[in-house]
């Protein structure tokens, strides 16, 4: 069974700029949800994808939005950047009864 | 954003004692779970429980589901050099079919001393 990929695990982007972070979820699950994890801090819940649909969404800005693809595949998408969100970003699936997540390796985003 | 108050938020030990860390919330949660994080890595599930007052082991792991529903414990026994890292606790609250997505702590960093 594969784990949950994440790509590209590293970027620098310029303030203003978009960047897009792509992620695929663990065989079988069909649930996808995205975390921001600032240093020396716990990850922050963004959003939760289902059925293509955002079913949950945390305390972040319209800024960050997001995609789930028919083969349960996702995508952030993060507008305007500021220097704040640079962070480790987190993916992470489950099943459809949301118990116990699977976490990819992350993307680490730096802006500049 | 809200995140639980993890405790202690760093822990020098010798290799072979026993460690100890808690989670508590001001909210209550219908799932606690404890996540170990190495560096470049994303978290790694230990254990999950389900129902207040259910005590889970996982090997030398064992956690606890506070009976308020807003705590939560792990011990490790007899620790080893990997045991090293960053471990969270993790709350979520589901409500018909949907997702709050979890809530986790700032974390605890064991550190083993040889």
């Amino acid at each position: 069974e594969t784990g949950v990929t994440q790509s590209p695990t590293h970027l620098i982007k310029t303030r203003g700029q978009q960047v897009t972070l792509r992620c695929s979820s663990q065989s079988g699950h069909n649930t996808v949800s995205w975390y921001q994890q600032a240093l020396g801090q716990g990850p922050q819940f963004i959003f939760q994808y289902y059925r293509e649909e955002e079913n949950g969404r945390g305390n972040f800005p319209p800024r960050f939005s997001g995609l789930q693809f028919p083969n349960y595949s996702s995508e952030l998408n993060v507008n305007a950047l500021e220097l704040d969100d640079s962070a480790l970003y987190l993916c992470a699936s489950s099943s459809w009864d949301f118990y116990g997540y699977t976490f990819g390796s992350g993307t680490r985003l730096t802006v500049v | 954003g809200q995140q639980l108050n993890q405790s202690p938020q760093s822990m020098f030990i010798q290799e072979g004692e026993d460690v100890s860390m808690n989670c508590t919330s001001s909210s209550i949660f219908n799932t606690w779970l404890w996540y170990k994080q190495d560096p470049g890595e994303g978290p790694v599930l230990l254990i999950a429980l389900y129902k207040a007052g259910e005590l889970t082991s996982n090997g030398r792991l064992t956690a606890q589901f506070g009976i308020t529903r807003k705590d939560s414990f792990l011990n490790i026994s007899a620790s080893i050099p990997s045991d090293v890292g960053i471990y969270f606790c993790a709350g979520q609250l589901l409500s018909g079919g949907g997702a709050d997505g979890l809530t986790f702590g700032k974390g605890t960093h064991l550190i083993i001393q040889p």
